[in-house]
């Protein structure tokens, strides 16, 4: 069964670096999204892109990050300049469509900012 | 900004019986409701959905039951297996926009054997 997968699962980084997190969707998937788990918090929307451009963000996605479909297959988040706060997990989702699809999550990546 | 709201931290059954998990939402433009599953260390896994259309939506032994004019969804389980143990969200999303989801906070169902 295709499943979206993520690399690395936890990150560990020093407060002011930056940081990539990479994912890959289902393959036949159009819709891509990132989302984050603060500890002990509800699932948080933060970015979703489309036809190679980022369709709506969230008001937590600032000017520090970023995302990118470098090569037709992977999908990253980029974090310039990490923050106490931006510890988290954050989750990769894709679906085929946009809403009335279901979105297949991967198993995040678990980012430790020091 | 609580627009989905999941009022129970936590809910306990035994196995055999059935769970009924509640969620509530504020907003009116949501038409498109999804329930997952989170095991710890792993990402959401989608369950079973329901459009704004329907009242109703049956999968195996899960089922979504909306109330539009309540603004209330609960998702069904029957019956309970141990193995169903683990933490419950309810989103949603609005048509025409990107699928983006609003997440509630959770319940934690535990499944006594």
């Amino acid at each position: 069964e295709p499943e979206v997968t993520q690399t690395p699962s936890h990150q560990v980084t020093q407060m002011g670096q930056e940081v990539i997190l990479r994912c890959v969707p289902i393959s036949n998937h159009l819709y891509f999204y990132w989302y984050r788990q603060i500890l002990g918090q509800k699932v948080e929307f933060l970015v979703s892109f489309y036809n190679n451009e980022i369709s709506e963000k969230s008001e937590i996605f600032d000017d520090q990050f970023s995302v990118e479909r470098p090569d037709g297959s992977n999908f990253t988040l980029k974090i310039r300049s990490t923050k106490l706060e931006d510890s988290a997990m954050y989750f990769c989702a894709s679906s085929e469509g946009g809403t009335y699809n279901e979105q297949f999550f991967g198993p995040g990546t678990r980012l430790t900012v020091l | 900004d609580q627009q989905v709201k999941q009022n129970s931290p936590s809910l306990s059954v035994q196995e055999g019986r059935i769970s009924i998990l509640n969620c509530d939402y504020t907003n009116s433009m949501f038409d498109y409701f999804l329930w997952y599953k989170k095991y710890p260390a792993e990402g959401p896994t989608f369950l079973i959905s329901i459009s704004s259309i329907k009242d109703k939506n049956e999968d195996g032994r899960f089922t979504v039951f909306l109330n539009k004019s309540a603004k209330h969804l609960s998702l069904h389980i029957v019956p309970s297996q141990p193995g169903d143990s683990a933490v419950y969200f309810c989103a949603a999303s609005t048509s025409g926009n990107t699928g983006k989801l609003i997440f509630g906070q959770g319940t934690t169902l535990q499944v006594k054997p």
